[in-house]
């Protein structure tokens, strides 16, 4: 399993909230940022929010991130149906002289 | 315009190598680093290693170690990843991305397919 957990499906109507979460540790989110990927089917990832919270130009400002402690979410407001798809969080981790971990993924339907 | 390109589709028997290349363009190639990501069929996002493009240290996944090689040729721009005794595990996209000693990935190579079958 993968070293940040996060739901593995999460869904909403259009025009709706939804958050995604993301759970590490004190070697990983505790201590380093996290950042947030979008995958649409057969694309590459494309960075969604970086920094914990910021967003890179071009992204919705309905996309909206924050970090707590060894936690994350991802909070996208005024759901689309162009937002389904696939988020992965994703953090250095500190220990064994330092490595990247991904979140298993979370598969947003938008119904 | 930054661009990152891949080389194309690999069929590999269990136990053979596949050597996948990554070209860049449109920015100082040793500036970045490049890391190696992969995506198994309907599965998430696995991190391979990252390579300094400018030095050629690197540092590999734990479960890889010892199977994974990154290089980097800096008169063609051009990061490799090797990789030896394929399993049918080993099935999967494979892609290069752009970025520091972070988790900060801005540009993506298009991804290739390694398909590890006897």
């Amino acid at each position: 399993q993968s070293v940040l957990t996060q739901p593995p499906s999460a869904s909403g109507t259009p025009g709706q909230r939804v958050t995604i979460s993301c759970s590490g540790s004190s070697s990983n989110i505790g201590s380093n940022v996290v950042n947030w990927y979008q995958q649409l089917p057969g694309t590459a990832p494309k960075v969604l929010i970086y920094n914990n919270d910021q967003r890179p130009s071009g992204v919705p400002g309905r996309f909206s991130g924050s970090k707590s402690g060894t936690s994350a979410s991802l909070a996208i407001s005024g759901l689309q149906s162009e937002d389904e798809a696939d988020y992965y969080c994703v953090a250095w981790d500190d220990s064994l002289n330092g490595h990247v971990v991904f979140g298993g993924g979370t598969k947003l339907t938008v119904l | 315009q930054v661009q990152l390109v891949q080389s194309g589709a690999e069929v590999k028997k269990p136990g053979a190598s596949v050597k996948v290349s990554c070209k860049a363009s449109g920015y100082k190639f040793t500036s970045y680093f490049i890391h190696w990501v992969r995506q198994a069929p309907g599965k998430g996002l696995e991190w391979m290693g990252i390579i300094n493009s400018s030095s050629g240290s690197t540092n590999y996944a734990q479960m890889l170690q010892g199977r994974v090689t990154m290089t980097r040729d800096t008169s063609t721009s051009t990061v490799y990843m090797d990789l030896s005794s394929l399993r049918p595990e080993d099935t999967a996209v494979y892609f290069c991305t752009r970025g520091g000693q972070n988790t900060f990935f801005d540009y993506w190579g298009q991804g290739t397919l390694v398909a590890v079958s006897s």
